[in-house]
């Protein structure tokens, strides 16, 4: 166990929905990182933040939208779905400090978009 | 741009003995990081094995240890005695302070066969 919680573990929806994925980072971690792992696209990161504020951005689409919260857990909101957005969602965390380069991963979300 | 490659898509070993997976990376920075993360069919991205790029040692847990060649840009990994619980898809990473994200591979699916 990584410390890193996600819900919901699965989602099923339809194609022009919105959902929100929940991650909540390790005790005491500022930052916040999320990917997406998809069969065609391999592990790609999405977005930073830390301590509320974004940090760094990826290969994230206009569609998808992030943000942290005070209590430091974050919420990725992904709308308008289609069916290329059915993939795995990790959340991942680093704490600050020496030697504080490697995130902790979380069960991740599993999206399908139908 | 900061690019890792893993050449093997595919590999398998046999019960006790030792396997070698290979990772090549490309970046333009001197700050960087290393990692080997595991994913079992569980999806959980689990750390195997994390290499600082100005440690010329290389790192070792327990039954899994890299073979870090700077100047080749190499980072492969070892396992030693194999285990069925080794199973799973090994993805190597680099991780580059100045950008803030952690770039996959497309990852090596390891079989361990009795």
């Amino acid at each position: 166990d990584s410390g890193v919680t996600q819900t919901p573990k699965h989602l099923i929806t339809a194609t022009g929905q919105r959902v929100t994925l929940r991650c909540s980072p390790r005790s005491g971690d500022l930052s916040v990182y999320w990917y997406q792992q998809s069969l065609d696209q391999g592990l790609q990161f999405l977005i930073q933040y830390y301590n509320g504020e974004e940090r760094a951005k990826g290969n994230i689409l206009e569609r998808f939208s992030a943000q942290q919260f005070p209590d430091l857990h974050s919420e990725l909101n992904l709308s308008s779905l289609e069916l290329g957005d059915s993939a795995l969602y990790f959340c991942a965390s680093r704490p600050l400090g020496q030697g504080t380069d490697t995130q902790y991963f979380g069960p991740g979300t599993r999206l399908t978009v139908l | 741009a900061q690019t890792v490659t893993q050449s093997q898509p595919e590999m398998s070993v046999q019960e006790a003995e030792t396997v070698t997976l290979s990772c090549t990376y490309d970046t333009s920075e001197s700050d960087y990081y290393l990692f080997w993360y595991k994913q079992p069919p569980s999806r959980q991205m689990i750390l195997v094995i994390r290499q600082e790029a100005y440690k010329q040692q290389n790192a070792t847990e327990n039954r899994f240890s890299v073979n870090f060649q700077k100047a080749a840009k190499s980072f492969s990994l070892k396992i030693s005695d194999s285990q069925l619980g080794d199973a799973a898809m090994y993805f190597c990473a680099c991780f580059q302070g100045g950008s803030e994200k952690l770039v996959f591979g497309k990852g090596t699916k390891l079989t361990v066969n009795p």
